[in-house]
């Protein structure tokens, strides 16, 4: 089974809206961090944001935020008041406590703003 | 120089070329990672070291071969490679386990972009 599941290919969002970027995952490990990577044309990949499966409270970071549905399984990324710039390849990750050094990724969502 | 670099960014061989590809990260971390990239397809992670010492291989073929010097450094050694190793490896480093409930995110580096004629 696939542990990290992203089914959007590509979306759009209207510059200043707000989108979400669909992650699901599969683990039996109840230790386990979350985490979202941005990859821009240029290829590099950025880390944006992080979920540790104890916590609490939803991650945000500036305009970007994680909604964490543990029972759900799932880790969307909500980016708000869209920009140009964010115009890119988005990666779910996942890292199992049991699994130690190992990351597994999405297959990624393109993500394009339109002015 | 800070984060986590790579060289060249960009390789052109032939396939009975030998070249190597090399990674440094500057953030302290002991676990660095060698990942594949190829057009349209997720991200296939090849080789992780945790303090020097090699914990996952995941099936890749001996035309790569690893070596980690110390925890800052992180080569790929390429020889006799084929046309579809063309693509972007990426090398990685993240801290071990940590935080309960999870663990330290990743730091990629910009990304060796590479061809295989």
């Amino acid at each position: 089974a696939q542990k990290i599941t992203q089914t959007q290919p590509g979306m759009f969002v209207q510059e200043k809206e707000a989108v979400t970027l669909d992650c699901t995952y599969d683990t039996s490990d109840p230790s386990y961090g979350l985490f979202w990577y941005k990859q821009p044309s240029s290829g590099e990949m950025i880390f944006l944001i992080y979920q540790g499966s104890y916590d609490q409270q939803n991650a945000t970071e500036g305009r970007y935020s994680l909604n964490f549905q543990k029972a759900r399984k799932s880790a969307n990324l909500v980016i708000s008041a869209s920009q140009l710039g964010d115009s890119a390849m988005y990666f779910c990750a996942m890292r199992e406590r049991g699994t130690g050094n190992q990351f597994y990724f999405g297959t990624g969502t393109s993500l394009t703003v339109i002015p | 120089e800070t984060g986590v670099t790579q060289t060249p960014r960009h390789l052109v061989m032939g396939m009975t070329n030998k070249k190597s590809l090399k990674c440094e990260q500057h953030l302290g971390h002991n676990a660095m990672y060698w990942y594949k990239q190829s057009a349209k397809k997720p991200l296939e992670l090849m080789f992780v070291y945790n303090f020097k010492e090699q914990t996952e291989n995941n099936s890749v073929p001996s035309r790569f071969s690893p070596e980690c010097p110390n925890s800052s450094h992180l080569f790929l050694h390429l020889h006799t490679l084929q046309p579809e190793d063309s693509a972007l490896y990426l090398c990685a480093s993240s801290q071990g386990e940590g935080r309960v409930g999870g663990s330290y995110e990743q730091y990629f580096g910009p990304g060796t972009r590479l061809t295989v004629t």
